[in-house]
């Protein structure tokens, strides 16, 4: 069975700080992991996606995320959060390809 | 590159009445799904084509819910007859193959009163 676990409904960070949203996963094959954002009104952004070449993916926007398969988890992070970062974001899994799994996202609120 | 296409934008509908979306996907993506999400959830899948055929359509509520993708292009996704429950922002997304990244239109979102 596929499933993926957003461990926070909400984050909150004041800019400048970093960010951390957090994701595990279960997977029956060796799955391909995405970070999806959507801005309020606006349609689902790729942010970067795993595809198992290197375990540290960088994405869009000052994003990365590293696949730890030991722990299950694809953590998505930020160096220093910006206003415009906040969205919610969609941890998603795919095992075969074909099809998407996606959390139930979690809301990041950026303080100015 | 245009992106994927969806209208209308929103649509207010009483239950037991029918709703029609349609989604025109990136030009030369064989692969189309439409996805429901319901508010404070991720997206499920309700159905997945590859070019005119259905690959997954599991999730798809058929004795309400049918979609078509004649010609292997644009897609139409209708509810018949709408419940309360149908409230949500339907996705339409489309990717170049089955193993490549899938891209989103902004949604449709339906309310049933």
């Amino acid at each position: 069975a596929q499933s993926v676990t957003q461990l926070d409904s909400h984050v909150s960070v004041s800019e400048g700080t970093p960010v951390l949203l957090r994701c595990n996963y279960s997977s029956s094959y060796s799955p391909s992991l995405f970070w999806y954002v959507q801005h309020p009104n606006k349609g689902l952004q790729l942010l970067l996606k795993y595809t198992s070449a290197a375990t540290l993916v960088k994405g869009i926007n000052g994003f990365e995320a590293e696949f730890k398969k030991s722990e299950t988890s694809f953590h998505l992070t930020k160096p220093s959060a910006h206003m415009s970062d906040a969205a919610e974001y969609f941890c998603v899994v795919s095992p075969t390809g074909n099809q998407f799994y996606f959390g139930t996202g979690t809301s990041l609120t950026v303080i100015p | 590159e245009a992106g994927v296409a969806q209208s209308p934008r929103y649509k207010i509908i009483e239950k037991r009445q029918s709703v029609a979306f349609w989604c025109n996907p990136i030009s030369g993506h064989a692969t189309l799904y439409w996805y429901q999400q319901i508010l404070g959830q991720g997206p499920k899948l309700l159905i997945q084509f590859q070019n005119n055929g259905v690959v997954d359509d599991s999730q798809l509520p058929k004795d309400r819910f049918s979609a078509e993708r004649l010609k292997g292009v644009d897609s139409t996704l209708k509810i018949q007859p709408a419940k309360l429950e149908d409230s949500a922002v339907y996705l339409c997304a489309s990717s170049l193959t089955m193993n490549t990244e899938a891209f989103f239109g902004q949604g449709t979102r339906l309310t049933v009163v």
